[in-house]
């Protein structure tokens, strides 16, 4: 079964410095992997994905993915982190599908990022 | 990207009565989803929402409890039934794409709370 784990519940950083939000995956198959963000009482934002090509994904906000399949993991970076970064980020993984076609999204458990300033 | 309403944007509600929520998306869209997230935790798909066919429901739920339709590719509606405290969530509508690697788009919510 595919599945997704966040193994941190939050990451605290100082303001201008790297940020780095852990995720790793398990599928079967090639992975689709997704970062997205949610902001207090707004609804998810898409962030960036890995579907194929470069294991250096770049997204939105300066936010860049590294995938790494020998360490199953698809970790969300930044160079520099902003007060207003400071969010809940949630890893997502595409599943098999079925026979129907249709498919479906696991998501993880969520990473609070707390940049100070 | 696509613009994806969703009514109410919140509401409070009494223990055994049932709430619809509307999800509305500005271009046609085959696959409709519907999540349920308790505040500053994890996403729950409740239901996958195809246009013409029954709804697919997740393990732990069922269409008694949360009826959905799906009239045409830009509409459809999660109802909570029968509420008690423990429905009170922020429930989310969400769209795919045809093809499975594009991103979800989501609606901002509606954050259900239950007396």
């Amino acid at each position: 079964a595919q599945s997704v784990a966040q193994p941190e519940d939050q990451v605290n950083v100082a303001e201008g410095n790297p940020l780095t939000v852990k995720c790793t995956y398990s599928v079967s198959g090639n992975p689709y992997l997704f970062w997205y963000v949610q902001y207090p009482n707004r609804g998810l934002q898409f962030l960036l994905k890995y579907i194929t090509g470069d294991n250096l994904v770049k997204g939105s906000y300066g936010f860049e993915a590294e995938f790494n399949k020998s360490q199953t993991s698809f970790h969300l970076k930044k160079p520099s982190a902003l007060v207003s970064d400071s969010a809940l980020y949630f890893c997502a993984v595409r599943d098999m599908g079925t026979t129907s076609g249709t498919y479906k999204y696991i998501f993880g458990t969520g990473t609070r990022l707390k940049v100070l300033a | 990207s696509a613009v994806i309403s969703q009514k109410p944007s919140r509401d409070i509600c009494q223990r055994g009565t049932s709430l619809t929520i509307q999800c509305q998306v500005d271009s046609q869209v085959t696959m409709m989803f519907w999540y349920r997230q308790q505040p500053g935790q994890s996403l729950t798909l409740i239901a996958t929402a195809n246009q013409g066919s029954e709804a697919t429901y997740e393990s732990g739920f069922v269409i008694d409890k949360f009826p959905i339709s799906r009239p045409n590719l830009t509409f459809s509606t999660l109802t909570v039934s029968n509420m008690s405290p423990e429905d009170s969530s922020i429930y989310l509508c969400s769209l795919g794409r045809d093809k499975a690697y594009n991103e979800q788009f989501f609606g901002p919510g509606t954050r259900l709370t239950v007396l």
